[in-house]
């Protein structure tokens, strides 16, 4: 069994389109992250959820909007596709939020042509 | 600002040969310290932590990390390399608000 499990591992689309990154982890974990990696491995998170609730937002377009319609769940919808948004995605989780200790889904590799 | 530098990008070792990779940060208070790694195509997993007591601690795959508050560092070590062990390392600081800081990683390379 998977302990954080991302689909579609593999995403490759038209510019403007729009397109979702569903995360499900079965760890019984309260907070969920998703994390962008660009080409040169560099990581940043981008949202936080708590029990379903937002605690981290950062500073990202507001074509990235994130869901938790249940604390095993956190999806990523991202509109109007850009160049830029090429990255790999990963969905990770934690017990609590200050714990540090993420466990990482295999990512969802999404290229924008 | 709080930071952390990785100042390899990337390091090549002989297999069975000794590794030390390299992880300085910048951080007001005593900071939680994290070494991931990733494989190629996989996402992170933790091999060791640093939170307080004992400076030198044990994770998990034959890892060992030290933490050194003088010269602000917490270097991963690993006395013999496997082929398995070529992978992204990534050190991470948690701070006040639980949020991890990282490095920017050191690829590692196994030479036969």
């Amino acid at each position: 069994d998977t302990a954080v499990s991302q689909t579609p591992k593999y995403l490759v689309t038209q510019m403007g389109n729009d397109k979702s990154i569903k995360c499900e982890q079965n760890l019984g974990h309260d907070t969920m992250y998703w994390y962008k990696q660009d080409s040169k491995k560099f990581l940043k998170i981008m949202f936080s959820y708590n029990n379903k609730e937002l605690i981290i937002n950062e500073t990202v377009p507001n074509r990235f909007s994130p869901k938790s319609p249940d604390k095993a769940h956190l999806n990523l919808h991202i509109n109007s596709l850009e160049l830029g948004d090429s990255a790999v995605y990963f969905c990770a989780s934690s017990l609590g939020e200050g714990t540090g200790e993420l466990f990482f889904g295999e990512g969802s590799r999404l290229t924008v042509l | 600002a709080q930071s952390v530098t990785q100042p390899d990008i990337h390091i090549t070792v002989s297999e069975g040969a000794s590794l030390e990779l390299r992880c300085n940060y910048s951080y007001g208070a005593t900071p939680y310290l994290f070494w991931y790694v990733q494989s190629p195509g996989q996402g992170l997993q933790l091999l060791l932590k640093y939170f307080s007591g004992d400076t030198l601690v044990q994770g998990i795959k034959g890892f060992e990390a030290e933490f050194k508050r003088s010269q602000s560092s917490f270097n991963l070590r690993k006395p013999s390399v496997h082929w398995s062990d070529a992978a992204e390392y990534f050190c991470a600081v948690g701070d006040s608000n639980y949020q991890l800081i990282w490095g920017a990683g050191t690829k590692l390379i196994i030479k036969p």
